[in-house]
């Protein structure tokens, strides 16, 4: 089946260290891609998008890769804070452009 | 200007009751979304639907399931005879035209089935 998956169910870090949160994707049609963070209680919250015709987008401390030759994509945060501890999903569309595909989650953890 | 709104936040049924789950986009916002989330899983599509039709409801179970978006009022997301499997989380999104960018999510309602 057509799924999105998240290599590590959890990454520890220290508060200013770079954070890397991985995904892998399945499906080659996908043209559009997603972050978002969820905190306890919370909806998700949209971090940063990347269309396929693109490898590199920067947002504000974070940076989203997409590698399409391995169906590869990451979410990088720099100098991490502890309000940056949530659960991060990777999402995709499927091809219809509506329905959203999420992995099953990396829950990061910022100690001081 | 207020986000997607969803309630109840909580709600707890009896097994075989039913349970309605209210959601009001956002401001502008024609195209609403539901997802369920059980524990520690990413969340899972259910329903598409614009004002007053259902666009995708590929992800919804066919029986006991039903989803509504009238022209007047929030969408509701119907579900009868509730069975402990259907204690979840679920999230509504909406946004102002169709895709997936701009996508907006609520807080959830949280069911929980006794």
């Amino acid at each position: 089946g057509e799924s999105v998956g998240l290599h590590l169910p959890t990454l520890s870090v220290q508060e200013g260290d770079n954070s890397i949160i991985n995904c892998a994707y399945s499906n080659s049609a996908s043209d559009y891609f997603i972050w978002y963070k969820q905190e306890s209680g919370k909806g998700p919250q949209f971090i940063i998008d990347i269309r396929s015709n693109m490898d590199k987008r920067q947002g504000q401390r974070v940076t989203v890769l997409l590698n399409k030759t391995v169906k590869h994509l990451s979410l990088q945060i720099a100098a991490t804070q502890p309000g940056d501890s949530a659960v991060y999903f990777c999402a995709e569309t499927g091809q219809a452009g509506t329905a959203l595909i999420f992995g099953k989650g990396t829950t990061l953890s910022v100690s001081s | 200007n207020a986000g997607v709104m969803q309630n109840p936040r909580h709600l707890v049924r009896r097994r075989g009751q039913e349970a309605r789950l209210r959601c009001s986009p956002m401001k502008g916002h024609s195209h609403v979304y539901w997802y369920r989330q059980l524990p520690e899983e990413g969340l899972k599509f259910m329903v598409y639907l614009q004002k007053e039709n259902i666009i995708d409801e590929s992800g919804m179970p066919k029986e006991r399931f039903s989803a509504e978006f009238p022209k007047e009022g929030p969408s509701i997301l119907r579900i009868q005879q509730v069975v402990r499997g259907d204690s979840a989380a679920y999230f509504c999104a909406s946004s102002p035209r169709q895709g997936a960018s701009g996508y907006t999510f609520g807080s959830g309602t949280r069911l929980t089935v006794v």
